[in-house]
Order: structure tokens, then sequence, then C-alpha cells
């Protein structure tokens, strides 16, 4: 079956500029996750969506950083102002409802000039 | 909040060997998971193998064991027969149990299997 697929791969913007990326997460999991993870770290949790809600926006490091959800499958993460201390590659994982196991994607490699 | 220590920033291992990842938690949470991943040059973090804090028994996936050590707080990965392919990195990861739980990770070990 289908992993969790990120798009785009990669993404080079410039500061200042708006940013979308996607998430879609394994089939008939109900809960997804973005992490993020800079050069020589492990990943840092962002968000956490249980179906088509937030759960836990407790990572989100201010606001220009929101994510959506609206069916309960794809989620869209945004970024508003870019700056050059938001390039990191974003993961995104899911997992089974009622199962703590995350399955993680390929990541998003955001590079901000 | 829990936090997780990997003192092992790279390893160096022979191929067919086997070799151990060291990991430490801080938790205050009476219930919790640890987690192993690997992340390969691609980037991508697979996921190797789960212990539960309750759990009293060891976990095995394959060649990966987990040496669960409670009292002491440690969840070190041991990987037996290392192959070329294992070279990556790894990295520990904590949550509290319970589905929906963000993952906490550690700041990774580089290992590097040597033909």
């Amino acid at each position: 079956g289908a992993g969790v697929s990120q798009t785009p791969s990669n993404k080079v913007t410039e500061k200042g500029k708006y940013v979308e990326l996607r998430c879609d997460p394994i089939s008939g999991h109900t809960a997804l996750y973005w992490y993020r993870q800079s050069l020589g770290q492990g990943p840092e949790f962002l968000i956490y969506f249980q179906g088509t809600g937030a759960a836990d926006d407790s990572g989100l490091p201010n606001d220009r950083f929101f994510a959506v959800r609206p069916e309960g499958s794809v989620s869209t993460l945004k970024i508003q102002r870019t700056e050059r201390g938001d390039s990191a590659v974003y993961l995104c994982a899911s997992s089974q409802d009622g199962q703590e196991t995350q399955y993680f994607g390929p990541g998003t490699r955001l590079l901000v000039l | 909040a829990q936090k997780i220590t990997q003192t092992q920033p790279g390893m160096f291992v022979q191929e067919k060997e086997a070799v151990t990842l060291d990991c430490t938690y801080d938790t205050s949470d009476q219930s919790y998971g640890l987690f192993w991943y690997k992340q390969p040059s691609s980037g991508e973090m697979i996921f190797l193998i789960y212990q539960g804090s309750y759990d009293e028994q060891n976990a095995t996936e394959g060649r990966y064991s987990l040496n669960f050590q409670k009292a002491r707080k440690s969840a070190n990965l041991v990987i037996s027969a290392s192959q070329l392919g294992d070279s990556a990195m790894y990295f520990c990861a904590a949550s509290r149990s319970a589905a929906g739980n963000k993952l906490t990770f550690g700041g990774g070990t580089r290992v590097l299997v040597k033909p």
C-alpha cells in the first residue's frame, strides 16, 4: 500500500514569500502530524490533527505558521512571510486510530533565500 | 515534558558485527512509549521498533532489538549482523502512551557500516 506522500519534495522561495506544503497520509489513518527538522537535529513537533481538527498545535513557532486538514485526509502546512530561519525539512507522519506508531513521509526540503 | 539524550554522535561498525546505540530518556509520565527510527540519506524516517513502558519483555523486530532498562531510563537499540544498508542516522524518540501524542526525538546517532 502507499505510504505517506509529501509535495513538493523541494521548495526554494525568497524571504517574505508565502509557501504551502502538502501531506497525503496513509489511507485510513485518522491522525496526522507535522514535524520540522533542522540540519543536524532530530525532528521537532509542530502540530497534530485528529480528523479535521487540530488537537495539539503547541509546536507551531509563531503565527506565521498555520495548518489545515479540511476533509480529514490531506493536510496543508502554510507559512506566511517566510524567513531564512524557516529553512528546514518539514516532515509529515500519520498513524492509525488508537495506535501510537507514526509513519513518516519523505519530507519537503524548504530553502528560504 | 520529555527529553531524549543520544550521546553518540557517530559510530563505525564492521559489516556483520553487532552495534549498540545508546538512548536515555527523562519523563515524568507513568506510561510512555519508546521508538527508534532510521533516517537514510534520502531523508525519510523509517520506523524500526517500539517498546511500551509497561512491556516486561524487550521488543525485537528482525535484526533490531531494544534493550529496555526502566530503572536506568535507557532504551538502547541493538542491531545485529550489520549490513552496508544499515548506514544511516538513527533517532530515539518517546511519547506519552496514548494515540495522538507527539514524539520527542533525540539528536540522533550516525552509523557507518564498513565493508
